[in-house]
């Protein structure tokens, strides 16, 4: 069965230092890695996407996907309190479903 | 352009009535999808359309359950006899064409709050 890893959380981190979401996923196959961000009573939105191993950069957020250990994390800097939410990370299976993990919620303390 | 957009936003019912939701996807998206979401829970995946065909509607919970999706655009989940456990958000997103091997982003509308009293 495909799965999709997140700590729960709550995740506190204080304003200003670098917030970090872990996800594992169990599908060796998987090519498509995706962070969404949802805040109370919103719909996900998409934050980035990663293809390949390494490292990838957007603004505050950068995405590191590890496809031999089969983790894929992202990276807040510089967290302020609009940060604050449920963060979902999703893992591509075959060519057209997502699996999701359940999310981390992640609370920016001022 | 515009994005996913559903309708209703909301909508209250009494158990044992059917409902019928929409979705409009993005201009352009073969690929439609629906989901749920219970109150502080993760997404569960319903059906998935490409074009007008559902090739997989393994995540529909029961025979209650039915989507269509018409023209390669609109789609319309319908839940007859509805349940207190059917009350969910239930969530639409659409994709761009999928390339080979790999899984395109989803975007997400906003959502239909079903409230089964």
């Amino acid at each position: 069965q495909k799965e999709v890893e997140q700590n729960s959380g709550p995740l506190s981190v204080p304003e200003g230092a670098i917030a970090s979401l872990n996800c594992t996923y169990s599908d060796r196959g998987s090519q498509s890695f995706f962070w969404y961000r949802q805040y109370s009573g919103k719909s996900p939105e998409l934050i980035m996407f990663i293809y390949s191993n390494g490292d990838k950069e957007d603004g505050r957020f950068t995405a590191q996907l590890n496809k031999a250990s089969q983790y894929v994390s992202l990276l807040i800097r510089d967290s302020q309190p609009s940060d604050s939410a449920t963060y979902l990370c999703a893992v591509g299976y075959s060519n057209y479903q997502l699996i999701w993990g359940a999310g981390t919620k992640l609370i920016i303390k001022p | 352009g515009a994005g996913v957009s559903q309708s209703p936003s909301n909508k209250v019912t009494e158990k044992g009535k059917d409902v019928e939701l929409r979705c409009d996807p993005i201009s352009g998206h073969t690929a439609l999808y629906w989901y749920r979401q219970s109150l502080g829970q993760g997404l569960e995946f319903l059906i998935y359309f490409q074009g007008n065909s559902a090739p997989d509607k393994s995540g529909l919970p029961s025979d209650r359950f039915s989507a269509e999706r018409t023209g390669g655009s609109v789609s319309t989940l319908t839940i007859q006899r509805t349940q207190q456990e059917d009350s969910a958000v239930y969530l639409c997103a659409s994709s761009l064409v999928l390339l080979a091997g790999s899984t395109d982003t989803q975007y997400f509308g906003p959502g239909t709050r079903l409230t089964v009293l």
